[in-house]
């Protein structure tokens, strides 16, 4: 197994479109999570998934933006009428239920560019 | 809610010598808490954690303290190796997902 993929690594986009990350986590982890990440800033929770179903959704996460892993395999993060402040790096992350230490395996990432 | 906070947005240090990256919290209920490198154009990887119940655990050249009563904690790395430069992330395991810390970005000279 080869670890979380993410695709595309790079996205740059016109404000007002809409954008698509896709996130492969390790094939036995059940749990996936997205995070996105500012400059200087460290990773801040947006959303995570147990198999198919989504669990918790951060304050962080607007209507314009919706999350789905429908087979509990891989999963999709949607921006629609993206803005300039939507401009991050979208980290997805898996594990296997909480783990004993809760740590998550993330992928290389996705860097999104809103001009 | 947790806040974690790495006061520290960075710090260099020599090649051989202690490298100390600091983190505070503010709730005293947790389990684990972890550390996480990064580096540039790449995702955060686990480097070590601690328990609650522990006050230090060691990884070969990695160690980290738990000051309970101060809600302080420290990553220790020695000796420094350039390849050790990188971002460092506190993150508080908050049963469902991890709360990160700011970052301390650490440079180490040859």
């Amino acid at each position: 197994d080869t670890g979380v993929s993410q695709d595309p690594r790079h996205k740059i986009t016109k404000r007002g479109q809409n954008v698509t990350f896709r996130c492969d986590p390790i094939s036995e982890h059940n749990r996936l999570y997205w995070y996105r990440q500012t400059l200087g800033q460290g990773p801040e929770f947006l959303t995570y998934f147990q198999n198919e179903a989504q669990l918790e959704k951060s304050r962080l996460l607007s209507d314009r933006f919706s999350a789905e892993r429908p087979k509990g395999s891989f999963s999709t993060l949607e921006i629609q009428r993206t803005e300039q402040g939507d401009s991050a790096m979208y980290l997805c992350a898996s594990s296997i239920g909480t783990g004993l230490t809760g740590e998550l395996f993330f992928g290389e990432g996705s860097r999104l560019t809103v001009l | 809610d947790q806040q974690v906070k790495q006061n520290s947005p960075s710090l260099s240090v020599q090649e051989g010598r202690i490298s100390i990256l600091n983190c505070d919290y503010t709730n005293s209920m947790f389990d684990y808490f972890l550390w996480y490198k990064k580096y540039p154009a790449e995702g955060p990887t686990f480097l070590i954690s601690i328990s609650s119940i522990k006050d230090k655990n060691e990884d070969g050249r990695f160690t980290v303290f738990l000051n309970k009563s101060a809600k302080h904690l420290s990553l220790h790395i020695v000796p420094s190796q350039p390849g050790d430069s990188a971002v460092y992330f506190c993150a508080h395991n908050a049963g469902n997902m991890l709360t990160f810390g700011g970052g301390t970005r650490l440079m180490v000279k040859p």
